[in-house]
C-alpha cells in the first residue's frame, strides 16, 4: 500500500534562516505531488504542485520554493524564513488519474522566531 | 473559477445527535466530490467520496450524496460520537492539473 512520510514533525525556526521540509512518497510511481500550508484558522493554501521530476508549478508569489528531485520526493525550501512564514505545512500525493483523491502527510509544524 | 462553501462553525452537538454539515459547489463540468477530516494536530484524511451524480459516499457512519441539480454534498450522520470532534473540509476535484478545490472547513465539537 501507498504511504507518506513528512519531516520532520516540528521545526522551531529564527527568522532569516533557511528551511528545508521533505516529503517522500512509497508505493507508488509517478504521483503528482502538493505542498500546502495552513495558517491558523483552518484554511488551506495550495503553495506547490508537480506532475513529474523537476516540473514544478507556483500558485502563490512567496518566500518558498519546491523542488522534486526524484519522482517521489518533494522539497520545500526557503533561503530566508519571515514571521509570516510561521504556520502548519502539509504535503500531499494522489494518482495522476482524474478522480482519484489526494492523501496527506501528518503535516509540520513550523515556528519562526 | 471553481469554488466550495461550507456551512460556518463551530458546530456544537451533544453525543448521538444527528449532524449535517452543508457543502455546496461551483464548477464547471463533472467535478468529483470529497470529504477530508483533521483531528486536532495531524494531517487530513479522507473520509469519503463521490465521483458523479446521484453517487452516495460511506465511511464510518458518515454519508454524503452528489447532488448536481443543488451543486450540494452535504454531510451527514445518524449519531455522533465524542472522537468525531474534529474538521470537516468539503473538496471538489476538477481535471485542471488535479488540484483540490477546499471550503474553509467546519469545526465540529461534540460534547458528551
Amino acid at each position: 500500500s501507498q504511504t507518506i512520510h513528512q519531516w520532520p514533525a516540528t521545526l522551531v525556526q529564527p527568522v532569516g534562516s533557511p528551511l528545508s521540509l521533505e516529503c517522500t512518497v512509497e508505493g507508488t510511481s509517478n504521483p503528482n505531488l502538493y505542498w500546502y500550508r495552513q495558517a491558523a484558522g483552518r484554511g488551506l493554501q495550495l503553495l506547490f504542485y508537480s506532475v513529474g521530476i523537476g516540473q514544478i508549478s507556483s500558485e502563490v508569489p512567496q518566500n518558498l520554493s519546491a523542488s522534486r528531485p526524484q519522482d517521489r520526493q518533494f522539497i520545500l525550501s526557503s533561503k530566508k524564513l519571515l514571521l509570516s512564514d510561521s504556520g502548519f505545512y502539509l504535503c500531499a500525493w494522489s494518482e495522476v488519474t482524474l478522480n482519484q483523491p489526494q492523501h496527506f502527510g501528518d503535516g509540520t509544524r513550523l515556528s519562526i522566531l | 473559477g471553481d469554488s466550495v462553501t461550507q456551512m460556518e462553525g463551530p458546530v456544537t452537538l451533544s453525543e448521538e445527535a444527528f449532524l449535517t454539515i452543508n457543502c455546496t459547489y461551483t464548477a464547471t463540468g463533472y467535478p468529483s466530490l470529497f470529504w477530508y477530516v483533521q483531528y486536532p494536530g495531524e494531517g487530513l484524511q479522507l473520509l469519503l467520496k463521490a465521483t458523479k451524480a446521484d453517487d452516495k459516499g460511506s465511511n464510518k457512519g458518515f454519508e454524503a450524496t452528489y447532488r448536481k441539480e443543488t451543486t450540494s454534498f452535504h454531510l451527514e450522520k445518524g449519531s455522533v460520537q465524542v472522537s468525531d470532534s474534529a474538521v470537516y473540509f468539503c473538496a471538489l476535484k476538477n481535471n485542471q492539473g488535479g488540484k483540490l478545490i477546499f471550503g474553509q472547513g467546519t469545526e465540529l465539537s461534540v460534547k458528551p
